[in-house]
């Protein structure tokens, strides 16, 4: 059975600090590793990887993908309040079905 | 943008009584997807529709549950007899060929 399994739970920060968030997996016939912001709703597209090694960056996050020890990081610098949500990692199988962790929930104190 | 809209966004519903759910994928998108969410829960994938049949539906997607592609934009998700634990949050989704998955803002089913 799929599994992704992301760390830690829940991190409170202050603005400015930088947090890293882990996402470790176990799928048969990967297809692609992709991040999403969860704010009140809808999980919102953050990033997709599907390479080893390459960064993926947007503003002030970025995520890379390690393939050969099964796990991606999501990085966000200088964090600020509005990147307060719980941030969702899903991998994608090669059917069509994305497996999600349980997430991780940031809070980020002014 | 272009977003996934779903209708309603809450649905209230008594035990025993069918419900649909609606969803508009983006319009170039050619696969699409039901997930759901239970209060403090995992994302839980429901079912993926591609050229017009299911591809793929995990064991929750049961003889209850079905969907549809009514016409070349609506893609809906009924459940024939609801139960208590069949609340929660349904999320619809679609995506192109090698791209990622967009969500739709969901619809609450609350059924009681």
């Amino acid at each position: 059975e799929d599994k992704v399994v992301q760390s830690p739970l829940s991190l409170v920060v202050h603005e400015g600090d930088t947090v890293t968030l882990n996402c470790s997996y176990e799928v048969t016939n990967f297809r692609s590793l992709l991040w999403y912001k969860q704010e009140k709703k809808a999980p919102t597209f953050l990033f997709m990887l599907t390479s080893s090694g390459i960064e993926k960056k947007s503003g002030r996050l970025s995520s890379i993908l390690d393939k050969k020890e099964l796990f991606s990081i999501l990085n966000i610098t200088a964090t600020q309040t509005g990147d307060s949500a719980i941030y969702l990692c899903a991998v994608g199988a090669a059917g069509n079905k994305l497996t999600f962790g349980g997430g991780t929930r940031v809070l980020v104190k002014p | 943008e272009p977003e996934v809209t779903q209708t309603p966004s809450h649905q209230v519903t008594q035990m025993g009584q069918e419900v649909i759910l609606r969803c508009v994928p983006i319009s170039n998108h050619l696969y699409f997807y039901w997930y759901r969410q239970i209060l403090g829960q995992k994302v839980e994938f429901l079912v993926s529709f591609y050229n017009n049949e299911i591809s793929e539906k995990s064991e929750i997607f049961d003889d209850q549950f079905s969907v549809e592609r009514p016409d070349g934009s609506n893609f809906t998700l009924k459940i024939r007899s609801t139960k208590l634990e069949d609340s929660a949050m349904y999320f619809c989704a679609s995506r192109r060929t090698g791209e990622a998955e967009y969500f739709g803002p969901g619809t609450r089913l609350t059924v009681t």
